[in-house]
């Protein structure tokens, strides 16, 4: 049981440049996220899902792709980078359904992707 | 949507001294309000949660309250030790579990030896 898998974690651009970041859980969690963290702003959400075929638009979208082909992936594309999309991403995902001990859900990260955009 | 505000955004304590994180929230419609904690270099984990109809939690040396009529919630930390220090994150949303977290800022706590 690996958790969230997230590839690369770092990585350069050039601006203009296009580029995947990948995320990959084995805990059949229905939702997954993507949140993106920069010094003093905490974390901020970009795009979300709660199923296969089923994504939606967070605090964060502009600039960013996402996809839910499967239950396990779910891809943050980065179409043409900036300087300003330059930050740590982190990928998270949980259940839909009640965590038996807390009766709520686990957000569960990957160890994020450092991502410079020059 | 939610807006969620944390303060401060840095404290440093005494070791052994309690210390305390504030958040406010905008959402009345918000009821899961969890705390995370991101150690140098690592992935934030969940160490406390609290849910609307409950007003305060505690599990060991950690306890949140909330305040729901306020629109604020808490975490505090008593006879702090140096694996606390770390930035801790606090979060609301209006769904039944983690789904559309929305963070604060985080507090970067230090424990002074």
């Amino acid at each position: 049981n690996a958790g969230v898998t997230q590839t690369p974690k770092f990585q350069v651009l050039k601006t203009g440049q296009s580029m995947t970041l990948q995320c990959a859980q084995d805990m059949n969690h229905e939702y997954m996220s993507w949140y993106r963290q920069d010094p003093g702003m905490g974390l901020r959400l970009i795009h979300y899902s709660v199923g296969a075929g089923i994504t939606d638009q967070g605090e964060v979208p502009n600039g960013y792709n996402v996809s839910r082909s499967t239950t396990e992936d779910f891809p943050l594309r980065l179409l043409s980078a900036a300087p300003s999309q330059t930050s740590v991403y982190f990928c998270a995902s949980s259940t839909l359904r009640g965590d038996r001990i807390s009766g709520a859900n686990v957000l569960t990260f990957g160890a994020g992707s450092r991502l410079t955009v020059l | 949507g939610e807006n969620v505000e944390q303060h401060p955004s840095t404290l440093s304590v005494q070791e052994g001294d309690s210390a305390v994180i504030k958040c406010t929230y905008s959402d009345s419609a918000s009821n899961y309000f969890p705390w995370y904690k991101q150690e140098l270099g690592k992935r934030p984990q969940l160490i406390i949660d609290i849910r609307s109809n409950v007003g305060e939690k505690k599990d060991q040396r950690i306890a949140v309250t909330l305040n729901k009529t306020a629109k604020h919630f808490s975490l505090h930390i008593t006879e702090t030790q140096p694996e606390d220090s770390a930035v801790y994150f606090c979060a609301a949303t209006p769904f039944q579990g983690a789904q559309k977290l929305v963070f604060g800022q985080g507090t970067r706590l230090t424990i002074n030896p």
